[in-house]
């Protein structure tokens, strides 16, 4: 297994741009999260999917961002219009019932 | 106060020595708990579960205290492989569901650094 694939690895944009970032969780796991991760605020849990359904998405910070699942192998994060304070590496994990997460090896943003 | 704190450290310890850190949560309400592992620049990844009972893997143990609502994580015999940062993990339900996931709490981490 591959694990949880995210793209890209990394991603340098300008302010006001837009900024999709990518995830396919491992097959069978039924929970795909998204979580942003800095150094003052740690990881956060930004929304996440039980079985392509969005759950909860009380984390994500405002209306610039949004979360799609339309199939159980793809994900994606979008930030329209991005901003400097959105640079942060960018974590998808997913799980099945039961077990803790794998995580995918982030995408790290900067938005200068 | 927050509801899972760590300490940050550095932990700065020699090869080969026992080195311990714990984890407090305020839920009561808690009922599942990890440790994680996460090196510099790298996402983070399940070391170990932590059961009522404690467990063991190979040179760490983990050990929940429900009465004073924390975890510790115990390395024996430290390497300098094991130079990281380790995250506690609470969350609200057991394993079976994860109906309370946005409740599901990671610590800001503790850094350990073993030095030669």
């Amino acid at each position: 297994d591959a694990g949880v694939i995210q793209s890209p690895r990394h991603e340098v944009t300008e302010m006001g741009q837009e900024v999709t970032l990518r995830c396919k969780p491992i097959s069978g796991h039924d929970y795909l999260f998204w979580y942003r991760q800095t150094m003052m605020r740690g990881l956060e849990l930004l929304i996440y999917f039980n079985n392509n359904v969005p759950i909860d998405d009380s984390g994500m910070p405002e209306d610039r961002f949004s979360a799609k699942m339309p199939n159980a192998s793809f994900s994606t994060l979008k930030i329209q219009p991005s901003e400097p304070r959105d640079s942060a590496v960018y974590f998808c994990a997913s799980s099945p019932l039961k077990d803790g997460y794998t995580f995918g090896s982030g995408t790290r943003l900067t938005v200068v | 106060r927050k509801e899972v704190e760590q300490d940050p450290g550095p932990f700065n310890v020699p090869e080969g020595a026992t080195v311990a850190f714990n984890c407090t949560y305020s839920n009561s309400a808690s009922q599942s708990f990890f440790w994680y592992r996460q090196d510099c620049r790298k996402e983070p990844k399940l070391l170990m579960s932590v059961y009522s009972s404690g467990n063991e893997d190979g040179r760490f143990t983990a050990q929940l205290n429900r009465a004073s609502q924390y975890i510790s994580l115990l390395i024996r015999d430290s390497k300098l492989s094991d130079s990281a940062t380790y995250l506690c993990v609470v969350t609200p339900s057991g394993l079976r569901g994860y109906s309370s996931a946005s409740k599901i709490i990671f610590g800001s981490g503790t850094r350990l650094s073993i030095r030669p």
